[in-house]
């Protein structure tokens, strides 16, 4: 069945540090993938996504680049804020379907 | 900007006891979706609904569970005899349909079975 990967957090940076969340998946077709964010206390919010392979979703000055050759979907900022703190969850849905599968997702501390 | 709400946000019951999640999508999208989130767990997918009837639904959505949409702006999720494995955070989520898969969530309810 399908599955998503994430890196076991919480991950802690400096702020204006780089971050990457590594992401991998197993699906069968070419799923669209997805990550969310979490902030306290609210729900799941869209970060950006990517529907085939090659395509870069960004927002917000993170991005990640669908790459089917590996299985990955990895999450990169380049200068993280205090304000980024939060929960990331990678996901995906597999062609035909529209539920999605989620990561176990990774916390985030920006420190200032 | 347009949100998916949901009430409550806390729900306490006792074990056995029927409960009713509801949930105010998008108005003008098409697919809904409840998910849960059990403490320290995976988000996990519950069911979809689409033109008032499941579209899709997961091996956690058994017969203690029910989705409605009882008018045009509601959409339900009734557990009909809560056990304590239920206390989790449910989402609910909405999507415009058609082409599109993005969904977007509400801020969840937390139920609490004691």
């Amino acid at each position: 069945g399908d599955s998503v990967t994430q890196m076991e957090g919480p991950v802690t940076l400096s702020e204006e540090a780089f971050l990457t969340i590594n992401c991998t998946y197993t699906a069968t077709g070419y799923p669209s993938l997805f990550w969310y964010v979490q902030y306290p206390g609210e729900g799941l919010q869209l970060l950006l996504k990517a529907t085939k392979a090659d395509d870069k979703g960004s927002n917000k000055g993170f991005e990640a680049t669908y790459r089917k050759e590996t299985t990955s979907f990895h999450l990169e900022k380049g200068s993280v804020q205090v304000s980024d703190s939060a929960v990331y969850f990678c996901a995906l849905s597999s062609t035909g379907r529209r539920a999605l599968t989620f990561g176990s997702g990774t916390r985030l501390q920006v420190q200032p | 900007e347009p949100e998916v709400t949901q009430t409550p946000s806390h729900q306490v019951t006792q074990m056995g006891q029927e409960v009713i999640l509801r949930c105010v999508p998008i108005s003008n999208h098409l697919y809904f979706y409840w998910y849960r989130q059990i403490l320290g767990q995976k988000v996990e997918f519950l069911v979809s609904f689409y033109n008032n009837e499941i579209s899709e639904k997961s091996e956690i959505f058994d017969d203690q569970f029910s989705v409605e949409r009882p008018d045009g702006s509601n959409f339900t999720l009734k557990i009909r005899s809560t056990k304590l494995e239920d206390s989790a955070m449910y989402f609910c989520a909405s999507s415009e349909g058609l082409g599109s898969n993005e969904q977007f969530f509400g801020p969840g309810t937390r139920l609490t079975v004691l």
